[in-house]
């Protein structure tokens, strides 16, 4: 089966500047992740959807970023305008199903992510 | 929020047995403890996964005590090629957020 798909792999942006960033998820994974990762940190959750809608956004800086999830497949990472500190990689993942009780064990599967550099 | 504690580093020598103890005294009835590894320039990769008691896979093996405050992945015969970082991370049934640690760097020599 084809791997969660992300692009661009890397991008240089001065700050201010706005930049997006893509997923394209597992096929038939109704849960999507965007995670940030800071150099030598473990990756932070920035929003997580169950199809086209939000489960868990409050770690996003919504005053410059914004994530949308059209019709439940492909989804979008907007930083509008960027800072130094959004220098990270970017990580978008899947699973199947977000599932309740003791047999809820969703395995995220991750795409290579998004280098992001803001000079 | 549950969290996590692991070692920041460990080294071993290529062919020994690793063992990572990942600490999680507030663990909820329904996570699971999940642990992933990372390469430079890669997203983490699923290792293995685990409720209670041992799980086994053809890489890894989890321990999981009774009290499930934590949790030891064993990596039998280690090879230069599982230098990585090793997370563990809670999956729960509840809308909380899997929230990863800061990891265990791997070394691996000859």
């Amino acid at each position: 089966e084809a791997g969660v798909a992300q692009s661009p792999r890397y991008k240089i942006i001065e700050k201010r500047q706005s930049v997006a960033f893509w997923c394209n998820p597992i096929s038939g994974h109704a849960t999507l992740y965007w995670y940030q990762q800071i150099l030598g940190q473990g990756p932070k959750l920035l929003i997580q959807f169950q199809n086209n809608g939000v489960v868990d956004d409050s770690q996003l800086p919504k005053d410059r970023f914004s994530a949308e999830r059209l019709k439940g497949v492909d989804s979008t990472l907007k930083i509008q305008p960027a800072k130094l500190e959004d220098s990270a990689v970017y990580l978008c993942a899947s699973s199947l199903i977000f599932a309740g009780g003791r047999t809820g064990a969703n395995v995220l599967t991750f795409g290579a992510g998004s280098r992001l550099t803001v000079l | 929020l549950a969290k996590t504690t692991q070692p920041i580093s460990m080294d071993s020598y290529e062919g020994q047995e690793v063992n990572i103890t990942c600490s999680h005294n507030n663990i909820a009835t329904n996570d699971y403890i999940t642990w992933y590894q990372q390469f430079p320039s890669q997203g983490p990769r699923f290792i293995i996964q685990g409720y209670k008691t041992k799980v086994t896979n053809e890489v890894a093996s989890l321990f999981i005590p009774a009290d499930r405050k934590s949790s030891t992945l064993s990596l039998p015969r280690v090879s230069l090629s599982d230098t990585a970082v090793y997370y563990c991370l809670f999956n729960t049934g509840t809308a909380s957020k899997l929230t990863f640690g800061t990891g265990t760097r791997l070394q691996v020599t000859l």
